[in-house]
């Protein structure tokens, strides 16, 4: 069974540094993609950016970029979305999910649980 | 600025049939940007339903369907159900070096 689990909530102070996790389990980890995505209280989805655990390919969503660091552990099969300095405006929701394609067809299938974020002084 | 958008809100009674459509600011939604569906319901992360275009997930209800409409990707819903109620959101590949998706605003359907 394909399941991607994400590390418990969080809550932190403005300007410190934070690293959520999501790991893959059921499947090949290496041979997906991992998106991250972005839920603001009471907003919809923002598509974060991407990492091919494979090779540590990585892209980033031109909004995101600079703001945020994906990696991946392949090892043990797990994805990270961290901060080197939180804002008030990082409090959301964040899911991880699993993405795969080629030149005919592109798919986000399984998502993650969701890590809650909160930020605040 | 890339911008994603559909329907705020949808109402539709039990039985009945509904369309929920997806434009891109770019231009025309054509099999390219290969749209994908994704149901979110409170509380829960979103769950996936159709991939590039047409495609079911295994799990996707036979009432579901997606398709492109008059320039816009689309999903529709045949036989709604109460439990269909929910947020619906489409994301659309725009492709380049960064791989980059946008998702839509969303479509808050109500079931009436």
């Amino acid at each position: 069974e394909v399941q991607l689990v994400q590390s418990g909530a969080e809550v932190k102070k403005p300007g410190e540094s934070l690293k959520i996790s999501c790991k893959g389990s059921g499947y090949s980890f290496t041979s997906y993609w991992i998106g991250w995505v972005r839920q603001m209280p009471g907003k919809g989805l923002e598509w974060m950016g991407i990492i091919y655990p494979g090779d540590s390919d990585t892209r980033y969503s031109p909004s995101f970029q600079g703001q945020v660091t994906i990696s991946a552990d392949k090892s043990i099969s797990t994805a990270y979305l961290q901060w080197s300095s939180l804002k008030a405006s990082d409090t959301a929701m964040y899911y991880c999910a699993r993405e795969a394609g080629d030149s005919s067809s592109w798919y986000v299938d399984y998502w993650g649980q969701g890590t809650l974020v909160t930020v605040s002084s | 600025q890339t911008v994603v958008t559909q329907e705020p809100s949808l109402t539709v009674s039990p039985g009945g049939t509904v369309t929920l459509t997806c434009a891109s600011s770019t231009g025309a939604v054509t099999s390219g940007y290969y749209p994908n569906w994704f149901q979110q319901k409170p509380g829960q992360a979103p769950r996936a339903l159709i991939y590039s275009t047409s495609n079911k997930h295994s799990w996707t209800p036979a009432r579901f369907s997606g398709s492109l409409l008059g320039g816009k990707a689309a999903l529709t819903l045949s036989g709604v159900q109460p439990e269909d109620e929910a947020e619906y959101y489409c994301l659309l590949y725009y492709g380049g070096a960064q791989l980059n998706w946008v998702f839509g605003g969303g479509t808050k359907l109500t079931v009436l």
